[in-house]
């Protein structure tokens, strides 16, 4: 089993729509958990960390399922901008260790 | 610019070369990692440093490769002998040590292996 799992997509939605991801992950040991959202051929950049009570910031909701060790992350109003690959990330074990990335999910907004 | 600086941004050599990265990390981190990604996948881990001092190496990190961060500011990773599968993405990032603290990425190298 892949320590990080996601579904690839692409997911092509018509703005304003609303889209989910999903995530799994088999490292119980995780501590931290992360979206990262990536444009084409640039670096990773942090979207939002996930916490177990959930949280949300702006158009974005990050939910997080310690028992059943999956994440997912919610767009709303989907905009053109929001076109990327989104990456679900957690840490490899407690603290600040290194990050195990996911395969990345694709999302193509479409005007 | 106060984030993580990757030098250069592309290198395209001939297989059997060795290239060298740098990497500069945001000026109060502690902690600086290093990722290779290629095409579809996302990062891998290869290794990571706590000041100078490397704390882990992935198994990706065959004997071609070596990383340092010698007076744990800025970092480098050498790959010698380069081979057609070295192509990829390096990314650098760099964190805190305390707490769970997100890692901030470079821009990244792309290497080309001819």
């Amino acid at each position: 089993r892949k320590e990080v799992e996601q579904d690839p997509g692409p997911f092509n939605v018509p703005e304003g729509a609303t889209v989910a991801f999903n995530c799994t992950y088999s490292n119980s040991a995780s501590q931290s958990f992360f979206w990262y959202r990536q444009d084409c051929r640039k670096e990773p950049k942090l979207l939002m960390s996930v916490y177990s009570s959930g949280n949300e910031d702006g158009r974005f909701t990050a939910q997080l399922n310690r028992a059943s060790q999956y994440i997912s992350l919610l767009i709303r109003d989907s905009k053109l901008s929001d076109s990327a690959t989104y990456l679900c990330v957690v840490n490899k074990f407690s603290g600040n260790t290194p990050l195990v990335f996911g395969k990345g999910t694709r999302l193509s907004v479409i005007a | 610019d106060t984030g993580v600086s990757q030098d250069p941004r592309h290198k395209i050599t001939k297989r059997g070369q060795n290239v060298t990265f740098r990497c500069d990390p945001i000026s109060e981190h502690n902690r600086l990692y290093w990722y290779r990604q290629t095409l579809g996948q996302g990062p891998e881990f290869l290794t990571y440093f706590q000041n100078e001092a490397q704390l882990e190496k992935s198994r990706l990190l065959s004997d071609r490769f070596s990383a340092e961060r010698p007076k744990g500011s800025f970092s480098t990773l050498e790959i010698q002998r380069t081979e057609q599968g070295d192509s990829a993405m390096y990314l650098c990032a760099s964190s805190l040590a305390d707490g769970v603290q997100p890692q901030h990425f470079g821009d990244g190298t792309r290497l080309s292996i001819l």
